[in-house]
């Protein structure tokens, strides 16, 4: 399978604190990118990092990318208890014309106020 | 901006009725779109890319004739559940690529009883 995996599959940490996300994937990428979804809502475009980068920011996220382990962490700064979503990591078939993505099973965090 | 919407946002159906969930990209045009489905706490599974002017390509496993897509223009895609059954019942998501990245619809959650 093509999909990613997330790590852990729940975290639960206080309002302040960092979270940390993993992903390990299995086959060659073009680029990774990370979604957030709220319970029963569509998915949210996090950030996109490229096969050929290493770290991207945006705001309070931090995205690394190792290709040689195959594996990405997202983390989030500063935790708020707004940011209690399940958060997904999707790779893009690299060679694939068509722009599939491939979705792990995510992580569900929970930050409590 | 690259703003996805789907219509209608739940609907519930009997065993056997046939069920049309539309996706349209409202500020973008989209060649591509994708259609998932979703399980409760578990990943997006992919189910079909949706073509503009030509036949939908489905994931192994899934069911051509069971899930109707047409992409008639560049902004709308249609997915039709044909006689669902409660099995069918799940929460169905549709996405449209802009440029790298995919943007996501609201969802549908389908219930056939």
């Amino acid at each position: 399978s093509q999909q990613g995996e997330e790590d852990p599959q729940a975290l639960s940490i206080q309002e302040g604190e960092n979270a940390t996300m993993n992903c390990s994937y299995k086959t060659s990428i073009n680029n990774l990118q990370w979604y957030r979804q709220n319970s029963g809502r569509g998915l949210v475009h996090l950030i996109l990092i490229r096969s050929n980068e290493r770290e991207k920011h945006s705001g309070r996220l931090r995205v690394t990318l190792d290709t040689s382990k195959k594996s990405s962490s997202l983390l989030i700064t500063a935790s708020r208890a707004a940011d209690t979503a399940s958060y997904f990591c999707a790779t893009g078939d690299r060679g694939s014309t068509l722009g599939r993505l491939y979705f792990g099973r995510g992580t569900q965090l929970t930050v409590w106020p | 901006g690259a703003v996805v919407s789907q219509h209608p946002s739940w609907v519930i159906c009997k065993s056997g009725t046939s069920v049309k969930i539309e996706c349209r990209s409202l500020d973008f045009q989209a060649t591509t779109m994708f259609w998932y489905r979703q399980f409760p706490k578990q990943s997006l599974m992919l189910m079909a890319t949706s073509n503009e002017g030509s036949k939908a390509t489905y994931e192994q496993g899934v069911e051509k004739d069971k899930f109707l897509i047409n992409h008639a223009s560049l902004t709308l895609s249609t997915l039709t559940v044909t006689s669902a059954h409660p099995e069918d019942s799940s929460f169905y998501i549709c996405s449209a690529r802009f440029r790298e990245t995919q943007y996501f619809g609201p969802g549908t959650r389908l219930l056939v009883l």
